[in-house]
């Protein structure tokens, strides 16, 4: 297995466009998640699924953004209407245990979204 | 609310000394407390963690401490090395997710 796979890597969009990011984890990981990262900051939890089942989001989380995992396995992330404040890192993580457990999460390398 | 501080942005040692990086969190009901390692242009990697009910867990050059009474928890490497230079993240984990801290930027001189 490769790890936790997130396409693209890097993404410029004008505001106002739509943006989709796709993330693969690990193949035996049930539990996969959506962080946002700004630069001096730490992860923000953005929601979580457990198989297909799509189990939290934060209340950061405005209605422009949408997650699916259709399957259980890959999940994508979908911003509508996107505006500069939307500009950060999206990570993707996978994890067998609820919230990483006692091994944590593996976390693919992010998806870089700059808005102009 | 912030759950989970990290109030030292950065943090330099000489190579072959102590580091210690510190963390404070809020919420009585994490249930397991992890360190996270991140480079530039990677996702963070997990590095070692510790359950609620313990005080201690030594991994190698690596250890964490938890004061559940003061609510804190410090990652202690020993002898810091260069390639430990990195973004160091603590997370307290919930019934369902991870809540990170702002990061501790760690710099070993050689």
């Amino acid at each position: 297995d490769t790890g936790v796979s997130q396409n693209p890597r890097h993404k410029i969009t004008k505001r106002g466009q739509n943006v989709t990011f796709r993330c693969d984890p690990i193949s035996e990981h049930n539990r996969l998640y959506w962080y946002r990262q700004t630069l001096g900051q730490g992860p923000e939890f953005l929601t979580y699924f457990q198989n297909e089942a799509q189990l939290e989001k934060s209340r950061l989380l405005s209605d422009r953004f949408s997650a699916e995992r259709p399957k259980g396995s890959f999940s994508t992330l979908e911003i509508q209407r996107t505006e500069q404040g939307d500009s950060a890192m999206y990570l993707c993580a996978s994890s067998l245990a609820l919230g990483g457990g006692p091994n944590g999460y593996t976390f693919g390398s992010g998806t870089r979204l700059t808005v102009v | 609310d912030q759950q989970v501080k990290q109030n030292s942005p950065s943090l330099s040692v000489q190579e072959g000394r102590i580091s210690i990086l510190n963390c404070d969190y809020t919420n009585s009901m994490f249930d397991y407390f992890l360190w996270y390692k991140k480079y530039p242009a990677e996702g963070p990697t997990f590095l070692i963690s510790i359950s609620s009910i313990k005080d201690k867990n030594e991994d190698g050059r690596f250890t964490v401490f938890l004061n559940k009474s003061a609510k804190h928890l410090s990652l202690h490497i020993v002898p810091s090395q260069p390639g430990d230079s990195a973004v160091y993240f603590c997370a307290a984990k919930d019934a369902g997710k991870s809540t990170f801290g702002d990061g501790t930027t760690l710099t070993v001189k050689p």
